[in-house]
């Protein structure tokens, strides 16, 4: 069965500087890798996804994932963080060579962006 | 369009009583999942539905729990004698085929 490790409770950054959130995936077949936020009482909001293809993913609000094959990662990042990035990210993974074919969250990591 | 939505928003219930949580998922989504979110956690996988073929239960976490769903419409999660360790936020999500999940804004259930 499919599993994924968010190594980090909680990530501390101050604004401006970069940001990176861990996560380490396991599947028996090949992975689709997708990473979610949640802010503050709300549901949980796709950020991007890596499905095939271009090994780096963009997504929304800056974000950016790396699928790393040899490490089984995909680790988030943005350039330049921002206060209101400050939320709940949550990375997940499908096995697509399974017998089952549903998600796996990570625990979550709380991201905190200090001005 | 509409997305994933979520009745009641908040439910207070007391102890023992049943509880039904509804989950209308956007239409054409084959997929449908239910998720348990306590205060501060993660998430913790309770059932899967796809189209027609059995749901997969593995995440339910006793036999108070159950959830159905008719084709590809509307999705009921059931808790019986509800406890306080059942308070949490219970979440929907939809997906279509190989895509991403989209979750509604949730369920606040609370057992006093």
């Amino acid at each position: 069965a499919q599993s994924v490790a968010q190594p980090e409770d909680q990530v501390n950054v101050a604004e401006g500087n970069p940001l990176t959130v861990k996560c380490t995936y396991s599947v028996s077949g090949n992975p689709y890798l997708f990473w979610y936020v949640q802010y503050p009482n709300r549901g949980l909001q796709f950020l991007l996804k890596y499905i095939t293809g271009d090994n780096l993913v963009k997504g929304s609000y800056g974000f950016e994932a790396e699928f790393n094959k040899s490490q089984t990662s995909f680790h988030l990042k943005k350039p330049s963080a921002l206060v209101s990035d400050s939320a709940l990210y949550f990375c997940a993974v499908r096995d697509m060579g399974g017998n089952n074919n549903d998600m796996r969250f990570g625990a979550g990591t709380r991201l905190t962006v200090k001005p | 369009g509409a997305g994933v939505s979520q009745s009641p928003s908040n439910k207070v219930t007391e102890k023992g009583k049943d509880v039904e949580l509804r989950c209308d998922p956007i239409s054409g989504h084959t997929a449908l999942y239910w998720y348990r979110q306590r205060l501060g956690q993660g998430l913790e996988f309770l059932i899967y539905f796809q189209g027609n073929s059995a749901p997969d239960k593995s995440g339910l976490p006793s036999d108070r729990f159950s959830a159905e769903r008719t084709g590809e419409s509307v999705s009921t999660l059931t808790i019986q004698r509800t406890q306080q360790e059942d308070s949490a936020v219970y979440l929907c999500a939809s997906r279509h085929r190989y895509y991403e999940q989209y979750f509604g804004p949730g369920t606040r259930l609370t057992v006093t």
